[in-house]
């Protein structure tokens, strides 16, 4: 059974702080997605990265497919309120656990 | 793309009834699907819900308790049958357009049972 293991699964920082979301697995992936989640919205897909070794940013978040595709990673640089959710990674059917996200002010 | 369009958005049932939850879709697709989230937490698909078959459930999930309508390729129907406090939860209803490569989600329908 594919399993999708998120980390942490709680964060709560200080805007303008830095951070990193996990998202680990044993099984090899063809592909992963990252969404976002407000609350009283459905998921938004931020990405989707494909290639091992893959590094994609949008603004200021930065996302990376691990060489082996077995995992992948989400970095904030400089957080914001409006950065406040639920980040889910994502394989077809396969949902990691989530990330909720606090930014405080 | 896709708009999904949910409801209701919310509602509060009493134990022991039954809660018809509708999505509407601005074009065609072929597969949609139904999750059930708690808030904060991730997302457990109930459903697969395939036009002109029956729906296929995740394990857990039952059509005597989640009956599944698709009468087309625009929209479907969730019912929460026989409702215990238990089954409050949000209800998603999600959509994969072929070659679009990502999942697009209504924006959920919060259901409190009392």
């Amino acid at each position: 059974t594919q399993l999708l293991e998120q980390s942490p699964q709680f964060l709560s920082i200080q805007e303008g702080e830095n951070l990193t979301v996990y998202c680990n697995s044993s099984s090899v992936f063809s592909s992963l997605q990252w969404y976002r989640q407000e609350p009283g919205e459905g998921p938004v897909l931020l990405v989707t990265v494909v290639t091992g070794g893959e590094v994609k940013k949008l603004k200021r978040l930065t996302f990376q497919f691990g060489d082996a595709r077995k995992d992948s990673s989400l970095h904030i640089t400089a957080a914001q309120p409006g950065d406040t959710g639920l980040y889910l990674c994502n394989y077809q059917l396969i949902w990691g656990a989530g990330t909720k996200l606090i930014i405080k002010p | 793309s896709a708009v999904i369009s949910q409801k209701p958005s919310r509602d509060i049932c009493q134990r022991g009834t039954s809660l018809t939850i509708q999505c509407q879709v601005d074009s065609q697709v072929t597969m949609m699907f139904w999750y059930r989230q708690q808030p904060g937490q991730s997302l457990t698909l109930i459903a697969t819900a395939n036009q002109g078959s029956e729906a296929t459930y995740e394990s857990g999930f039952v059509i005597d308790k989640f009956p599944i309508s698709r009468p087309n390729l625009t929209f479907s129907t969730l019912t929460v049958s026989n409702m215990s406090p238990e089954d409050s939860s949000i209800y998603l209803c999600s959509v994969s357009i072929l070659g679009a490569g990502e999942l697009f989600f209504g924006e959920g329908s919060r259901l409190t049972v009392l």
